[in-house]
């Protein structure tokens, strides 16, 4: 399976700003998925990122607060902007390997005061 | 609506016995359904996936079953270890245009107790 890291692994973060996190692939991948896992709860779709395209948000969730770049298939990133606690969880990419099976990235936990 | 539907959402067993999990989805056209596994403070790593061409799948102590027909597939563990203790995600495939995302399941905290 591919090597996935994200930074920063953890931050803490005022109401009202913005992270935005990173995703780094060692190998070449068509498609990343961003999820948000609320505490003590089920993995949630963000989007997906495609190389070359916009990205595609799930239901519920819009560019303006969750805004995406894929510059190259190897490296893709996630801000959550206009922070407010309820955006207070783990934030997790994922990549697909060997046709539908997803490995995901070890987490950014997010805790917004 | 896409959906999956995990049950237990906790379920405790002592050491050396068997712990199952069901899970169900609606979309009847899903054709993969992987099994993750979180300890606390860790990403899910996939621990056994079975695709629908597949009535049954097994990896040492654990096991897939999948019905189609009734759209339901389980995760089995036998002879229960403490190191088992963890939640545990069913996910189902749903194709989207020329791509696929998964629907995850709320999730089974599974302890087992020494």
């Amino acid at each position: 399976s591919a090597v996935i890291s994200q930074k920063p692994s953890r931050d803490i973060c005022q109401r009202g700003t913005s992270l935005t996190i990173q995703c780094q692939v060692d190998s070449q991948v068509t498609m990343m998925f961003w999820y948000r896992q609320q505490p003590g709860q089920s993995l949630t779709l963000i989007a997906t990122a495609n190389q070359g395209s916009e990205a595609t948000y799930e239901s519920g969730f819009v560019i303006d607060k969750f805004p995406i770049s894929r510059p190259n298939l190897t490296f893709s990133t996630l801000t959550v902007s206009n922070m407010s606690p309820e955006d207070s969880s783990i934030y997790l990419c994922s990549v697909p390997s060997g046709g539908q099976t997803q490995y995901f990235g070890p987490g950014t936990r997010l805790l917004v005061l | 609506g896409e959906n999956v539907e995990q049950h237990p959402s906790t379920l405790s067993v002592q050491e050396g016995d068997s712990a199952v999990i069901k899970c169900t989805y609606s979309d009847s056209a899903s054709n993969y359904f992987p099994w993750y596994k979180q300890e606390l403070g860790k990403r899910p790593q996939l621990i056994i996936d079975i695709r629908s061409n597949v009535g049954e799948k097994k990896d040492q102590r654990i096991a897939v079953t999948l019905n189609k027909t009734a759209k339901h597939f389980s995760l089995h563990i036998t002879e229960t270890q403490p190191e088992d203790s963890a939640v545990y995600f069913c996910a189902a495939s749903i194709q989207k245009d020329s791509s696929y995302k998964l629907i995850f399941g709320s999730g089974t905290r599974l302890l087992v107790r020494p």
